[in-house]
């Protein structure tokens, strides 16, 4: 079973916009990973972020989460054609697996 | 740096017929993964190495798929025979070590499975 699922299954803006991408899961977890992948393309990932934070920028991303409610939630600022991808979230687990919710399809209109 | 290497690309099979995906990770990565990515869902983890032993397989279906790892690099998968259902995208992904920062995945492209 899925043990991420991001919402919205899909959201579109235009450029320049900040784009807002949320992240739920159900048990405890050791940290939360986001990825990105272009149509076509394997993942490649954005941001790792351990569950004793509670925010971390990189670059035009920004990631909160939230232990006690079980959600994480990536911020693009001043996005670009570029970002056009779907987004996924990654919880790794006591058992070290990696597990991936169902995504979050971005369009960024130019 | 050279990515994670996957091949083919592209496969189209009938059911029943055997297919091998071939994987050769990011030089120095102990732990390698084989990932299913059924078309508008996330990647399902099916088998995971660490060096050239296994990890986790509990989400391979072991009376079809089969994977191996020789001497700790290159993996391969297989399916015999194959389902409609096998119908995705093979995604292979390697990584330093399978637990904290360390766990950061780097993907391939994949190869994208057809099953008529």
């Amino acid at each position: 079973s899925q043990q991420g699922e991001e919402d919205p299954q899909a959201l579109s803006i235009q450029e320049g916009e900040n784009a807002t991408m949320n992240c739920s899961y159900k048990t405890s977890i050791n940290n939360l990973q986001w990825y990105r992948q272009n149509s076509g393309r394997g993942l490649v990932h954005l941001i790792l972020i351990r569950s004793n934070e509670r925010e971390k920028h990189s670059g035009r991303l920004r990631v909160t989460l939230d232990t006690s409610k079980k959600s994480s939630s990536l911020l693009i600022t001043a996005s670009r054609a570029a970002d056009t991808a779907s987004y996924f979230c990654a919880t790794e687990t006591s058992g070290s697996r990696l597990t991936f919710g169902e995504g979050t399809q971005l369009t960024v209109n130019p | 740096e050279a990515g994670v290497a996957q091949s083919p690309r592209y496969k189209i099979i009938e059911k029943r017929q055997s297919v091998a995906f071939w994987c050769n990770p990011i030089s120095g990565h102990a732990t390698l993964y084989w990932y299913q990515q059924i078309l508008g869902q996330g990647p399902k983890l099916l088998i995971q190495f660490q060096n050239n032993g296994v990890v986790d397989d509990s989400q391979l279906p072991k009376d079809r798929f089969s994977a191996e790892r020789l001497k700790g690099v290159d993996s391969t998968l297989k399916i015999q025979p194959a389902k409609l259902e096998d119908s995705a995208v093979y995604l292979c992904a390697s990584s330093h070590s399978f637990r904290g920062a360390k766990n950061i995945q780097y993907f391939g492209a994949g190869t994208r499975l057809s099953v008529l």
